[in-house]
């Protein structure tokens, strides 16, 4: 069965300075990684994800995140933090194979808060 | 272009009684799950559509729970003899295509709350 762990409840950081999210995940195959922020009162929005290729990935708002899979580890990063980052950060995974238990479905991490002060 | 969309944004019902939640995808995307978003949780994966069937509905966690999704569109989440233990967030996502590299695009989810 796949899992995704995000060891950090929050994160706290200071606007301009760079910051991490970090992420890690267990499949059975290969993984297809996925992050997602929600805003207060607002429905989960797609940030960037990695399939296969380049180790790291580009999305929206200036977000990137780094593959790594030895460490089976997928971080999310940005070199400058705006207060408007401020949200609840998820990190997802799909396994390529069907190893059951709802495989079909993005499997989340529990969520990590970023706190970016001005 | 319209995201996906849920309605009612809000429920309230008593223990007991029978709801259904109603998810409108991206028009033209073919697979649409469904997912629970307890307080401090993460989503959880409920059941996932092909079209008109039900290709994964393992997530579903008792036979009170069942979804629908008739013409390959709008789908129905209908949960039977409501439990308080049942009160959080549905939320329905759509993707483009069936393969698991497609990013999946939710809608703001429905809020019940079962007294």
């Amino acid at each position: 069965a796949q899992s995704v762990a995000q060891p950090e409840d929050q994160v706290n950081v200071a606007e301009g300075n760079p910051l991490t999210v970090k992420c890690t995940y267990s499949v059975s195959g290969n993984p297809y990684l996925f992050w997602y922020v929600q805003y207060p009162n607002r429905g989960l929005q797609f940030l960037l994800k990695y399939i296969t290729g380049d180790n790291l990935v580009k999305g929206s708002y200036g977000f990137e995140a780094e593959f790594n899979k030895s460490q089976t580890s997928f971080h999310l990063k940005k070199p400058s933090a705006l207060v408007s980052d401020s949200a609840l950060y998820f990190c997802a995974v799909r396994d390529s194979l069907n190893s059951g238990g709802g495989a079909d479905g993005l499997t989340f991490g529990k969520g990590t808060h970023l706190i970016i002060q001005p | 272009g319209a995201g996906v969309s849920q309605t009612p944004s809000n429920k309230v019902t008593e223990k007991g009684k029978y709801v259904e939640l109603r998810c409108d995808p991206i028009s033209g995307h073919t697979a649409l799950y469904w997912y629970r978003q307890s307080l401090g949780q993460g989503p959880e994966f409920l059941i996932y559509f092909q079209g008109t069937g039900a290709a994964d509905d393992s997530g579903l966690p008792n036979d009170r729970f069942f979804a629908v999704r008739p013409e390959g569109s709008v789908s129905t989440l209908k949960i039977q003899r409501t439990e308080r233990g049942d009160s959080a967030v549905y939320l329905c996502a759509s993707s483009l295509g069936v393969s698991r590299t497609y990013e999946q695009y939710f809608g703001p989810g429905t809020r019940l709350t079962v007294t």
